[in-house]
């Protein structure tokens, strides 16, 4: 059974600009989790969607939103980038609620 | 607050076993997590304790004491690929649905 997949796996983007990540679960799994690591906040949780709905949302800006479509793929988009934003963004997938996360490679922003 | 807690660094080398601990504060828990992340890689799945006791994977075995709130991950015949970050992970009550992460324990083994 095939991996998660994200794409794209790197991208460098200016202040004040948008990014759109993607993220294909593994087969048969409805949860989708989107994390941020940075070397000084460890991993933090972004948000979680469940059968197209966002279920849980971490301690982000409204900048950060994300969606998830009727075949379990999810999107996370970032507006107005900072600086800050720059960091490893990774998207886990489970078949329920609190049941094994499995990861994704992560894409890997940096914003100039 | 509701918090994993662990070691930031660990160094042991080739061959030694390495025992890396979590603590959690929280009252409401729905089982401990292990996973392992290479530089520049994503985390791997290692563990996951539902109940009490030992969880043995090959090398790699896993404890949770709920009781002492406190759990470890043991990793034995350390080779030098075993060099990575390791993390526990809860689903913790107030945010059932959100894997709340320790800080990471970065493990160096030495030849």
């Amino acid at each position: 059974k095939a991996g998660v997949t994200q794409t794209p796996r790197y991208l460098i983007k200016t202040r004040g600009q948008q990014v759109t990540l993607s993220c294909s679960p593994i087969s048969g799994h409805r949860s989708v989790s989107w994390y941020q690591q940075t070397p000084g906040q460890g991993l933090q949780f972004l948000f979680e969607y469940f059968s197209e709905t966002q279920r849980n949302k971490g301690n982000f800006p409204g900048r950060f939103s994300g969606r998830q479509f009727s075949n379990s793929r999810s999107e996370m988009n970032v507006s107005t980038l900072e600086l800050g934003d720059s960091a490893l963004y990774l998207c886990a997938s489970s078949l329920g609620q609190r049941e094994t996360q499995y990861f994704g490679p992560g894409t890997r922003l940096l914003v100039l | 607050g509701q918090s994993l807690e662990q070691p930031s660094e660990v160094t042991a080398v080739e061959g030694a076993i390495v025992q890396i601990n979590c603590t959690y504060q929280t009252s409401g828990f729905y089982g401990l997590s292990w996973y392992q992340q290479h530089d520049g890689g994503a985390p791997t799945f290692l563990s996951y304790n539902a109940l009490d006791g030992l969880e043995e994977t090959g090398r790699f075995s896993s404890f949770l004491s709920r009781s002492d709130s406190y759990g470890y991950l043991l990793l034995q015949e350390l080779q030098m690929k075993d060099s990575a970050s390791y993390f526990c992970a809860a689903y913790l009550s107030g945010s059932a649905r959100q894997l709340t992460f320790g800080s990471g324990t970065q493990l160096t083994v030495l030849p």
